[in-house]
């Protein structure tokens, strides 16, 4: 079975500051992908980030990076230059690669505040 | 650029009634989902599709069925609705190909069962 954990239930930022947020999952397969998702208060869930496990690159879009680490089963978000409107809820979701299902396992979240 | 489009938004039901959440997605994708958003739990899977004509239990299907009417098309109906069934219902798709696809979700279905 796939699990994943989100520690940090709650978090908090300055604006312009850097917050890094964490995700550690369990799994015997070794192809997976895993995302990280963004759900403001208006609900949405919002594609933020994706890696690929076969890749030992760090995946990067803008200001939100990840930090991999497959041996270590962690999946850490970086925000860098945090803005008001990345206050949101993150998820952190696994996937199994060759999966027709495509099915995705979720954390429980973490919710970010960014303050003036 | 509809994307996944979910009806109702919002909706009130009391114990016992029933109720079929839509769910229709325009990207042409084979795989959809049905997921239930509590606080606190995150994310977790009720049903699933990986094409039409095909469903599959996920994490927590008791008191829920799903009907996959064509590619387009994922319902979600509660036969009997209980107080434990209040949450927030997403619906998401999926495209074929690469693994790495991720899902596309819809604007959530907040359902409140007196």
């Amino acid at each position: 079975a796939q699990t994943v954990t989100q520690s940090q239930p709650e978090m908090s930022v300055q604006e312009a500051e850097t917050v890094t947020l964490s995700c550690t999952y369990d799994t015997s397969e070794n192809n997976y992908y895993l995302f990280w998702y963004k759900q403001p208060p208006s609900r949405q869930m919002i594609l933020v980030i994706r890696q690929e496990a076969y890749k030992q690159q760090n995946a990067t879009e803008n200001r939100f990076s990840v930090n991999f680490q497959k041996a270590a089963k962690s999946f850490s978000l970086k925000i860098s230059d945090s803005q008001l409107g990345d206050t949101a809820m993150y998820f952190c979701a696994f996937g199994l690669a060759g999966s027709t299902l495509g099915r995705l396992y979720f954390g429980r979240g973490t919710q970010l505040t960014v303050w003036p | 650029n509809a994307g996944v489009t979910q009806t109702p938004k919002f909706q009130v039901l009391k114990t016992g009634q029933s109720m079929t959440l839509q769910c229709a997605q325009d990207m042409n994708h084979n795989s959809m989902y049905w997921y239930r958003q509590d606080p606190g739990m995150g994310l977790r899977l009720i049903y699933y599709s990986a094409s039409e004509g095909t469903t599959d239990k996920g994490e927590v299907p008791n008191g829920y069925n799903v009907s996959r009417l064509n590619k387009r098309e994922f319902s979600l109906r509660l036969e009997s609705a209980a107080p434990s069934q209040t949450s927030v219902y997403f619906c998401a798709s999926r495209g074929q190909g690469k693994s790495n696809q991720p899902q596309h979700f819809g604007d959530g279905t907040r359902l409140s069962i007196l």
